[in-house]
């Protein structure tokens, strides 16, 4: 079965450090990746997608991921953090022309 | 404009009895989703429609459960018999067509069954 994982459940790290949240997926076919966002208190929104093209996206709030082949993965980065970056953060993959399949989920915590 | 609405926004249910959950999606979006998220859990997938049909309803945990959309807009999400494993919070997000477009998600239902 296909699958999703964040290895990650929380990654703790000082303000204005950089940051990296790693996914990995197994799908044997060409997929579509995700990263969607969950801010305290709100619904989750996307943060940036990979459906062709170059590897590297570019997202909002200064995000950025990096589509790998051979890996199987579409790790999330982000240079320097901010304390409102503050949530978790989901990775989610196609599986179908309808369907996604969902990481777990990682809990970015900003230390002052 | 509006966004995705869902209520209600809390309930609290006793073991056995029957709860229904409502989604109104942001207007014109074709395609309309539900999530269960369980705690520390990914969003595990339930059913998709496009339009008023659900091409696909393997997702659904049980025989218990049961959705519908009327219109092209409205959803309702029926769990009979409820059980405390039903508990988690159901997301519903709607998209313009399918997959490659963006969900926008509304804000859960949060259920807990005694």
């Amino acid at each position: 079965a296909q699958s999703v994982t964040q290895l990650d459940s929380q990654v703790p790290v000082f303000e204005e450090a950089p940051v990296e949240l790693r996914c990995n997926y197994s799908s044997s076919v060409s997929v579509y990746l995700f990263w969607y966002v969950q801010y305290p208190n709100q619904g989750l929104q996307l943060l940036l997608k990979y459906l062709s093209g170059s590897t590297l996206v570019k997202g909002i709030n200064g995000f950025e991921a990096e589509f790998n082949k051979s890996q199987t993965s579409f790790h999330l980065r982000k240079p320097s953090v901010h304390i409102s970056d503050t949530a978790e953060y989901f990775c989610a993959v196609s599986v179908s022309n309808y369907q996604l399949i969902w990481g777990a989920g990682t809990k970015l915590i900003i230390k002052p | 404009g509006a966004g995705v609405s869902q209520s209600p926004s809390n309930k609290v249910t006793e073991k056995g009895k029957d709860v229904e959950l409502r989604c109104d999606p942001i207007s014109g979006h074709t395609a309309l989703y539900w999530y269960r998220q369980s705690l520390g859990q990914g969003l595990e997938f339930l059913i998709y429609f496009q339009g008023n049909s659900a091409p696909d309803k393997s997702g659904l945990p049980s025989d218990r459960f049961s959705a519908e959309r009327t219109g092209g807009s409205v959803s309702t999400l029926t769990i009979q018999r409820t059980q405390q494993e039903d508990s988690a919070v159901y997301l519903c997000a709607s998209s313009p067509r399918g997959v490659t477009d963006t969900q926008y998600f509304g804000p859960g239902t949060r259920l807990t069954v005694l």
